[in-house]
């Protein structure tokens, strides 16, 4: 079945610090791709997305390519900020049988970011 | 934001006994989900909804029910509460777009 797999965490780095978190996924044709990020005490936001090949999506600094030559969606922000500290989700987009889609989700990677 | 609320927010219970968690959205959405946040698992599908009285089961339905009888509303039911079922709940809800949109989480405690 389709998975997405993301590096583990926890990533610590300075404010200013290049930020990159791979995501890969195993899916059948060419679904579309999340990321999301969830703060503190709360639920999950949409961050950005790509529906197909070669799309960039991007959003508050983040950006993320679908490349289908290495099934890869990875996450990346040229200059991290102490208030990016959160967890990121990778995830794709699965149909389902009855209508509607489902997200199916990496385990999560956490990011501190220090002063 | 969306309109999503959960109920209860927090909750600690004792293993064997009922518990329901409430899903209220005032975006008339047709896709309601309820998913279980674990650590090292993610977020994990339980049941999902397509419609009021259509609903049908994720990859971790195993003592869990749900029900819909209005649109507004999904329910999570746990029957039997055990050790297990420990975790943080999240409600989401879909106009079919692809994005979902996700509430604040109940924190279930079983003791």
């Amino acid at each position: 079945g389709n998975s997405v797999t993301q590096m583990e965490g926890p990533v610590t780095l300075s404010e200013e610090a290049f930020l990159t978190i791979n995501c890969t996924y195993t899916a059948t044709g060419y679904p579309s791709l999340f990321w999301y990020v969830q703060y503190p005490g709360e639920g999950l936001q949409l961050l950005l997305k790509a529906t197909k090949a070669d799309d960039k999506g991007s959003n508050k600094g983040f950006e993320a390519t679908y490349r289908k030559e290495t099934t890869s969606f990875h996450l990346e922000k040229g200059s991290v900020q102490v208030s990016d500290s959160a967890v990121y989700f990778c995830a794709l987009l699965n149909i389902l049988t009855g209508g509607g889609n489902k997200l199916t989700f990496g385990t999560g990677t956490q990011l501190k970011v220090e002063l | 934001d969306a309109g999503i609320t959960q109920s209860p927010r927090h909750k600690v219970t004792e293993t064997g006994t009922p518990v329901t968690l409430r899903c209220h959205q005032t975006e008339n959405h047709r896709y309601m989900y309820w998913y279980r946040q674990d650590p090292g698992h993610g977020l994990r599908l339980i049941h999902y909804s397509y419609g009021v009285k259509d609903t049908d089961k994720g990859e971790v339905s195993d003592g869990y029910s749900v029900s819909r009888s209005k649109t507004e509303d999904f329910l999570l039911t746990l029957e039997s509460a055990t050790s297990s079922q420990t975790s943080v709940y999240f409600c989401a809800i879909s106009a079919g777009t692809g994005e979902l949109f996700f509430g604040e989480g109940s924190r279930l405690t079983v003791l």
